[in-house]
């Protein structure tokens, strides 16, 4: 799986968006970006997916280079309640035994302040 | 109401005992996965199962153990537990060719 970059930490003020990086310049061509959060101790929640194309659902977008090689979400008007630890995640679809699963990396740590 | 659960929530254990945390989801996933996360860390996938029947390593796979016997459970065992295993530890699942991943609510473990 390819291995992503982010970065430690964030900030962003409440109300504005907040706007996450994601270097995965070893992706390959079978390989989503996931995006996932964790608020304090809870279990990951699922954000967004994508493949090449940019998508958008009810929690946020995602922006993925023409090339792949990296990509940012946004959360179009940040709250108190979006302080969380992001992870990206480059997903294998198919083709290996390595199909599917989600290895996390560091994360970053956003903090929406008020 | 549908969705993944693990038990203990909580557990302290003493070094060299045997324990088993639970995982079951009634989702019908046929992909399940436990992770290890320690303080200031991500999580780390220790084991995984793309089916009932069949597992793999994650990982972190040394001193733990998985099987999956059918489709809704997954169990982790500590054959003799270290304090190195001190930990919270997830279970998650996911159905094939699908996007998102459910996780449980996690298990605190404390080896001592």
């Amino acid at each position: 799986d390819a291995k992503t970059t982010q970065p430690p930490s964030m900030d962003c003020a409440e109300g504005r968006a907040a706007n996450l990086p994601c270097n995965h310049s070893t992706i390959s061509g079978n390989e989503y970006v996931y995006w996932y959060r964790q608020i304090h101790s809870q279990g990951p929640q699922y954000i967004i997916h994508g493949l090449k194309n940019n998508e958008t659902n009810e929690m946020a977008s995602l922006i993925i280079t023409e090339d792949r090689k990296s990509s940012t979400l946004i959360l179009p008007h940040a709250t108190l309640r979006d302080t969380a630890v992001y992870y990206c995640i480059a997903v294998m679809t198919h083709g290996s035994s390595n199909t599917g699963k989600l290895i996390f990396g560091q994360g970053t740590t956003l903090q929406v302040k008020p | 109401i549908a969705g993944i659960t693990q038990a203990p929530t909580s557990q302290i254990l003493a070094a060299g005992r045997r324990m088993t945390l639970r995982c079951t989801q009634d989702m019908r996933h046929n992909a399940m996965y436990w992770y290890r996360q320690d303080l200031g860390l991500g999580l780390r996938l220790i084991h995984y199962s793309n089916t009932a029947g069949t597992t793999g390593k994650g990982e972190v796979p040394d001193g733990y153990s998985v099987s999956r016997a059918n489709t809704d459970d997954f169990p982790l065992t500590l054959a003799s537990a270290v304090p190195s295993q001190t930990s919270v530890y997830f279970c998650a699942s996911k159905k094939t060719g699908g996007a998102e991943a459910f996780f449980g609510q996690g298990t605190r473990l404390t080896v001592v």
